[in-house]
């Protein structure tokens, strides 16, 4: 079965560190994979997606990924956090085929604190 | 461009009444899907809808049914509400054949 692991599930940071935040997926083809932004109580972001193609990724908000097939990761990472950033991140594969949206699978999520 | 909008943002329902969510998709987008965010089982897939007709459906029980409107907007419906049906209400909308999905702010619901 499809499954996406965070094996994190609170992080602090001081801000201007660098931060990795990690993600294991399972999935049986090549995965569509994504990492969403949660504020309290808001709706989801996309930061950025992996679909093909080039394994370094660029998002919004200064964060990249690297989608890694043989470790099934897609990490996320940002070379300098800001304050801001503290927000609640999940990663999640999409499921779907045909081009379908289909069910995306999330993580559990892992809230980032950042300390001044 | 206006982004998903999800209305109400926040209900609070009696155990054993219903309730309809409503999400309005991204000009264009014509898929739509719903999902629900609990503490505890966190974000869970409830269905998908596309050119009005379910594609895609989670885990829950009937209680759980949706639609969707020829202009793409969609309602989900629970009835007979239960107390661990409280949640966030997540709705997400996507280009048929993009799997990358924009969400909505949600709708907080909350069962006493």
């Amino acid at each position: 079965a499809q499954s996406v692991t965070q094996p994190d599930i609170h992080i602090t940071v001081s801000e201007g560190a660098s931060l990795e935040l990690r993600c294991n997926y399972s999935y049986g083809a090549t995965p569509y994979l994504f990492w969403y932004v949660q504020s309290p109580g808001q709706g989801l972001q996309l930061l950025l997606k992996y679909f093909s193609g080039d394994t370094l990724v660029q998002g919004i908000k200064g964060f990249e990924a690297e989608f890694k097939r043989s470790q099934s990761s897609f990490n996320l990472r940002k070379p300098s956090v800001h304050w801001s950033d503290a927000a609640e991140y999940f990663c999640a594969v999409g499921a779907g085929s045909g081009g379908s949206q289909g069910n995306l699978i999330f993580g559990k999520g892992t809230k980032l604190s950042v300390k001044p | 461009k206006a982004g998903v909008t999800q209305t109400p943002r926040y209900l609070i329902k009696t155990r054993g009444q219903q309730v309809t969510l409503s999400c309005s998709p991204i000009s264009g987008h014509r898929s739509v899907s719903w999902y629900q965010q609990t503490p505890g089982q966190g974000l869970q897939f409830l269905f998908e809808y596309f050119s009005e007709t379910q594609r895609n459906k989670g885990n829950f029980p009937g209680r759980f049914s949706g639609r969707q409107f020829s202009n793409s907007r969609s309602e989900m419906n629970v009835s007979t509400l239960e107390l661990g049906d409280s949640a966030l209400y997540l709705c997400a909308s996507s280009l048929r054949g993009f799997p990358e999905a924009f969400f909505g702010q949600g709708t907080r619901l909350t069962v006493v």
